[in-house]
């Protein structure tokens, strides 16, 4: 199976929170990101957690990692239609260079 | 904002022709990498350069695909021949390692068709 799993739609209500899950394998990973891809565009980084750490905040953005479960999770509070998008987890495994993804979740808003 | 630059945007060639593909990575960053984007199989890496060195190009098929860095500020993804399967839009990106992040920058993608 893949490295990261994401499931692949979510669809809120304009002002709602967004939950958007992530799982990953590699437990020595040392940096997790979040990723935003619009369409025609490609990939932004939105936001990134080290290891070591359990929550960030950034404006609207919480990022919440459970190295027990391996499980990271990106909020979105107050989501606006301008958050439309496909947003993708990412983790740097510890003995690599490279950058694992996902397959991304498809955020809809919904006025 | 410094950015990553691809060129070409779109390319539309025919089975059997060569495409370049170039990227300009953000000058200072030492790692490039090449990914591949499809419905089907998501995001996928291709290769990647670190210091102009090829550290890894497992993901690349190695008898059509070629990926080189003549020097730092252009790294190039060729294909020949194509194939209607190659059809996928290709990203670029470049890194470096910083004292709080490993994030890497995106360019806008090459978008390939092969008919």
């Amino acid at each position: 199976g893949e490295d990261v799993e994401q499931s692949l739609f979510l669809s809120v209500r304009e002002g709602d929170s967004s939950v958007i899950n992530c799982t990953y394998t590699d437990s020595s990973s040392t940096y997790l990101y979040w990723y935003k891809q619009e369409p025609g565009a490609g990939l932004q980084l939105l936001t990134y957690i080290f290891s070591n750490m359990d929550m960030k905040q950034d404006q609207r953005l919480t990022v919440l990692l459970n190295k027990k479960d391996k499980h990271l999770s990106l909020r979105i509070a107050d989501t606006q239609t301008g958050d439309s998008a496909i947003y993708f987890c990412a983790e740097t495994p510890g003995n690599n260079n490279d950058m694992r993804f996902g397959a991304g979740t498809r955020l809809t808003v919904k006025p | 904002d410094a950015r990553v630059t691809q060129t070409p945007r779109h390319k539309v060639t025919e089975m059997g022709q060569e495409v370049t593909m170039r990227c300009q990575p953000i000058l200072g960053h030492n790692t490039v990498f090449w990914y591949r984007q499809t419905m089907m199989q998501g995001l996928e890496l291709l290769a990647y350069f670190r210091n102009r060195a090829p550290l890894d190009d497992s993901g690349m098929p190695k008898d059509r695909f070629s990926a080189e860095m003549p020097d730092a500020t252009l790294a190039t993804l060729k294909i020949q021949p194509s194939e209607p399967r190659d059809s996928a839009v290709y990203f670029c990106a470049s890194g470096s390692r910083t004292g709080r992040s490993y994030g890497y920058t995106f360019g806008s993608g090459t978008r390939l068709t092969v008919v």
